[in-house]
């Protein structure tokens, strides 16, 4: 079971946002990504592996972490950087967090 | 480039089945696993289970036992996702995406296809 929290974070534009995944002592930071999901899209990977930027993936993401605490952080809030996040492991077969919604306050 | 291209979405009535297909192209096929993730409306994502094309073999979350089938056309470069008995609660958005290459099952989901809404209602 992974666990995000926040549930909803209301930040504004340019601030610096910071996501919470925590699993069981079981999840690897080898297998430990985030996805980014905007309204009526298909989710979209940003990290691998707790800590590899996916292809294309700006810089201003940033993973990190070990069992059970991994983190998502967005250094400054871009406009189009307001959506969901999800976390996942795929260390043993393949689990979701709930997500976290990123609202402009 | 990779490309996972779903089939539309469907009006079923509760009790029917449903068969979504995800053509990929842009890669070989064969060597890689294909993973079917549900999202009900409003809700988080959901791994249903994954399909080796090569093999045709199959993992379903416990969840979907009984309910689920993955099968594959390799012929065709597409997969497909049925389930069965539908009522309410299967109404979701389904998308597949691909996984990791037939030597390492454990990865995240590069790619996705863009997903096939479901609708169960009489």
């Amino acid at each position: 079971v992974l666990t995000q929290s926040p549930g909803t974070l209301s930040l504004s534009p340019g601030e610096r946002a910071t996501l919470s995944c925590r699993g069981g002592q079981s999840v690897s930071s080898r297998h430990l990504a985030w996805y980014q999901q905007k309204p009526g899209q298909a989710p979209r990977l940003l990290i691998y592996a707790t800590s590899t930027r996916a292809t294309g993936i700006p810089d201003r993401f940033n993973g990190s972490g070990s069992a059970p605490d991994f983190t998502l952080t967005i250094s400054r809030l871009e406009p189009e950087d307001f959506a969901v996040y999800y976390c996942q492991q795929y260390g043993r077969s393949w689990t979701f967090g709930q997500g976290t919604k990123v609202e402009i306050k | 480039q990779v490309q996972l291209v779903q089939s539309g979405a469907e009006v079923k009535q509760p009790g029917a089945s449903v068969k979504v297909s995800c053509k990929a192209s842009g890669y070989t096929f064969s060597n890689y696993y294909m993973h079917w993730v549900r999202q009900a409306p409003g809700q988080g994502l959901e791994w249903m289970g994954w399909i080796n094309p090569n093999s045709g073999g199959t993992n379903y979350a416990q969840k979907f036992q009984g309910k689920v089938t993955m099968t594959r056309d390799t012929s065709i470069n597409t997969a497909y996702m049925e389930l069965n008995s539908l009522n309410s609660d299967d109404t979701a958005v389904y998308y597949c995406a691909r996984g990791g290459i037939y030597y390492d099952i454990l990865t995240a989901f590069h790619y996705w296809g863009q997903g096939t809404l479901v609708t169960v209602s009489s």
